[in-house]
């Protein structure tokens, strides 16, 4: 069956970096993009990017373009996020999902997520 | 980018009422557009893509339908199951979300 596990939650300070990690399972993990969604407390869904584990080529939404990196590592499975210059509002649920196809955004398969939280 | 409206932001109905959620984009999107739905606490779940597309062990009471500007999802007989909020999306872009309570 196919299965997204994230990394685990993580408590930055301002300015911090954080990487969350993607690992598939159940499936051929280049024949599927992955997309990143965030969620923060009590708010609604936001689409943060989108990697294709086929040839690695990204897509990022434009608020996040210079403090966001994408990338997959085909070897052993999953998907990495970065997320730098972290800010208060940073704090959120963070969430890889698998794409229906290699090319489209909408996801069918969803990680547990991973509860970033930036504080001073 | 293309903006992504939701109507009602939230609604209350009866258990066996059918239920609209209308997702409108401010420009034309073909049929590109996706329904999640995110019960309290849980991960979001894929409902219906490409506007009417049933995703694989959704109940058939769900339903989409939309090209262009203005899409809804139906639900024909609401469950006290589907209490959660529903997404509507289009590539990068969310819809704010309608919340779905029951009566």
């Amino acid at each position: 069956q196919v299965q997204l596990v994230q990394s685990g939650a993580e408590v930055k300070k301002p300015g911090a970096s954080v990487k969350v990690s993607c690992k598939a399972s159940g499936y051929t993990f280049t024949s599927y993009g992955i997309s990143w969604v965030r969620q923060a407390p009590g708010q609604g869904l936001e689409w943060m990017g989108w990697i294709s584990a086929y040839n690695g080529n990204t897509n990022y939404a434009q608020k996040l373009q210079g403090r966001v990196t994408m990338t997959t590592d085909t070897s052993t499975s999953t998907a990495y996020m970065e997320l730098r210059s972290l800010r208060s509002d940073d704090t959120a649920v963070y969430y890889c999902a698998r794409g229906i196809d290699n090319w489209n955004y909408e996801v069918d398969y969803w990680g547990q997520g991973t509860l970033v939280t930036v504080s001073s | 980018d293309i903006q992504m409206t939701q109507s009602p932001s939230s609604l209350s109905a009866s258990v066996g009422d059918r239920v609209t959620i209308t997702c409108r984009a401010s420009q034309g999107i073909s049929n590109y557009l996706a329904w999640y739905q995110q019960k309290p606490g849980k991960v979001p779940k894929l409902l219906i893509y490409a506007a009417s597309t049933l995703q694989s062990g959704v109940p058939s009471r769900f339903s989409g339908s939309g090209s262009g500007t203005d899409f809804t999802l139906t639900i024909s007989s609401l469950q006290p199951e589907d209490v959660a909020t529903y997404y509507c999306q289009n590539r990068r872009t969310f819809g704010p979300g309608t919340k779905v309570d029951i009566k």
